[in-house]
């Protein structure tokens, strides 16, 4: 069963346009989130993170957004540009245990920005 | 390099050989941990080091995996016996400290045939 989920599996937008990606949880002891991007042969580069005591971080271009209530994410990305243009992982963690942050990552959905 | 490193990046083998993954983690990043992501999915846990202690091994799909970090630098990720189902990409990552940010390599693609 996951516990992160993200349920578009690709998105396109225009250059110059907002990109909205999306991410569910279903683990409510999660507590800090991420957005991670991918491009192909290449590991995942961390962009942005949040932890649940916030609502809402910026870093430029990309915000990321949480609603704690929905168990809902959401990383917009404005303006889009052909080089964001790849794989956005998000990614959960959980306090405590043994895990000591392990992520517990989505599938990814695979943002095509079009000039 | 700054960056995390992993080698070789892509390894073959054939079903029943034993492989060796290596990692080298940003220097001074004492938690590194082991991912693995097969086609089309996200990356998923497999193993956790706080230096050289391994602390966490709950993802390891079987017995036949095997990691280790002796000097709490390099890590090794050890496949015994392997199968077509562990054909993926085995991804390292490390971070300053638990709950950091992580930083993860370009992977190791192995497939097994």
């Amino acid at each position: 069963d996951q516990q992160v989920k993200q349920n578009s599996p690709s998105l396109s937008v225009q250059e110059g346009r907002i990109s909205i990606l999306n991410c569910d949880y279903t683990n409510s002891m999660f507590d800090y989130f991420l957005w991670y991007k991918k491009y192909p042969a290449e590991g995942p580069t961390f962009l942005i993170s949040i932890s649940s005591i916030k609502d809402k971080n910026e870093d430029g271009r990309f915000t990321v957004f949480l609603n704690k209530s929905a168990k809902h994410l959401s990383l917009h990305i404005v303006p889009s540009q052909p080089g964001d243009s790849a794989v956005y992982f998000c990614a959960a963690s959980a306090p405590g245990g043994g895990s000591q942050g392990n992520l517990i990552f989505g599938k990814g959905t695979k943002l095509s920005v079009k000039p | 390099g700054a960056g995390v490193s992993q080698s070789p990046r892509y390894k073959v083998a054939k079903r029943g050989q034993d492989v060796a993954l290596r990692c080298d983690p940003i220097s001074g990043h004492v938690s590194l941990f082991w991912y693995q992501q097969a086609l089309g999915q996200g990356p998923e846990f497999l193993t956790y080091f706080q230096n050289e202690a391994q602390l966490d091994k709950s993802g390891l799909p079987s017995d036949r995996f095997f990691a280790e970090r002796p000097e709490g630098s390099v890590s090794t990720l050890k496949i015994q016996r392997t199968q077509q189902e562990d054909s993926a990409v085995y991804l390292c990552a490390s971070s300053l400290g638990p709950r950091q940010g992580q930083y993860f390599g370009p992977g190791t693609r192995l497939t097994v045939t």
